[in-house]
C-alpha cells in the first residue's frame, strides 16, 4: 500500500513565478491536509480539503495561495507570484475519515525561491 | 501551542539509554495527541497517539504519558538506538479533528 506521494520533491522558482505542488493521498483516503514547515520549526496547518471541497482554509495566506482536491487526480497547492518568504517545505497528509484517524504525511516538497 | 523559535532544543543520549522527550500543550480542550518522528529530509512519521481519557499508552519501545492537570506530554523511548536520532514533535488536534497543532520539536541525538 503506497503511502502519501508528493511531487516534485524539490522545486526551484524565481520571484514572481508560480509554484504547483501535488499530493496523492494514500489509497482509500479522502481527506487531505497541507502544512508548511520553516527550517528548525514545527509544521503549520494551511488547509484541509475533501474531494471537491475546501473544508478549512484558516491557515492559508489570504493572497497568492490556493488549494484544490478535484474529483479525479491529486490535490494541488498553488502559489502565485512566489516571493523569497515562500521558501519552505510543504507537506501533505491524508486520512481516511475525519475525527478519529491519524494523519499520515508525505515526504514533502522543498520549495526554494531565488 | 504554536511552535516558535529558530533553534531546536537537543537531547543527547548514549546508545542503550532511555530517552524522555517532553512537550507542553496550551489548549485544555484538546483531546487527542500524537507524537511524530521526523528524520532529515523526510516527512513526519507517526509514532504513537493517546486520547485524553488515558494517561499512559505503550507501544514497541515507546511510551507516551499524558498529564492533563499541567497540560504536559512525554515520550519515553527505551533502549535508544542510533536509528532513533531525529526531531520529535508532539501534535494536538485543535478546533475539531482537522487541524494538527505542532509543538516546537526536540532533536534527539544518539551517541554510540
Amino acid at each position: 500500500n503506497a503511502g502519501v506521494m508528493q511531487n516534485p520533491r524539490h522545486l526551484v522558482r524565481r520571484r514572481g513565478q508560480e509554484a504547483r505542488l501535488r499530493c496523492s493521498p494514500m489509497k482509500g483516503h479522502s481527506h487531505v491536509y497541507w502544512y508548511r514547515q520553516l527550517p528548525e520549526e514545527g509544521l503549520k496547518f494551511m488547509v484541509y480539503l475533501q474531494k471537491e471541497n475546501i473544508i478549512d482554509e484558516s491557515g492559508m495566506p489570504k493572497e497568492r495561495f490556493s488549494a484544490e482536491f478535484p474529483k479525479e487526480g491529486p490535490s494541488i497547492l498553488r502559489i502565485q507570484q512566489v516571493v523569497r518568504g515562500d521558501s519552505a517545505a510543504y507537506f501533505c497528509a491524508s486520512s481516511p475519515v475525519e475525527g478519529t484517524d491519524t494523519q499520515y504525511f508525505g515526504p514533502g516538497t522543498r520549495l526554494t525561491v531565488l | 501551542g504554536e511552535s516558535v523559535g529558530l533553534h531546536l532544543p537537543t537531547l543527547s543520549v548514549q546508545e542503550g539509554d532511555n530517552s524522555i522527550i517532553n512537550c507542553a500543550y496550551s489548549n485544555s480542550a484538546s483531546d487527542y495527541f500524537i507524537w511524530y518522528k521526523q528524520e532529515s529530509g523526510k516527512g513526519p512519521q507517526f509514532i504513537i497517539d493517546i486520547r485524553s481519557n488515558m494517561d499512559k499508552r505503550q507501544g514497541q519501545r515507546v511510551t507516551v504519558l499524558l498529564n492533563k492537570t499541567v497540560k504536559h506530554l512525554s515520550l519515553q523511548i527505551a533502549a535508544t538506538q542510533p536509528g532513533d536520532s531525529a526531531v520529535y514533535f508532539c501534535a494536538e488536534f485543535s478546533g475539531g479533528y482537522n487541524k494538527l497543532i505542532f509543538g516546537a520539536g526536540t532533536r534527539l541525538a544518539v551517541h554510540p
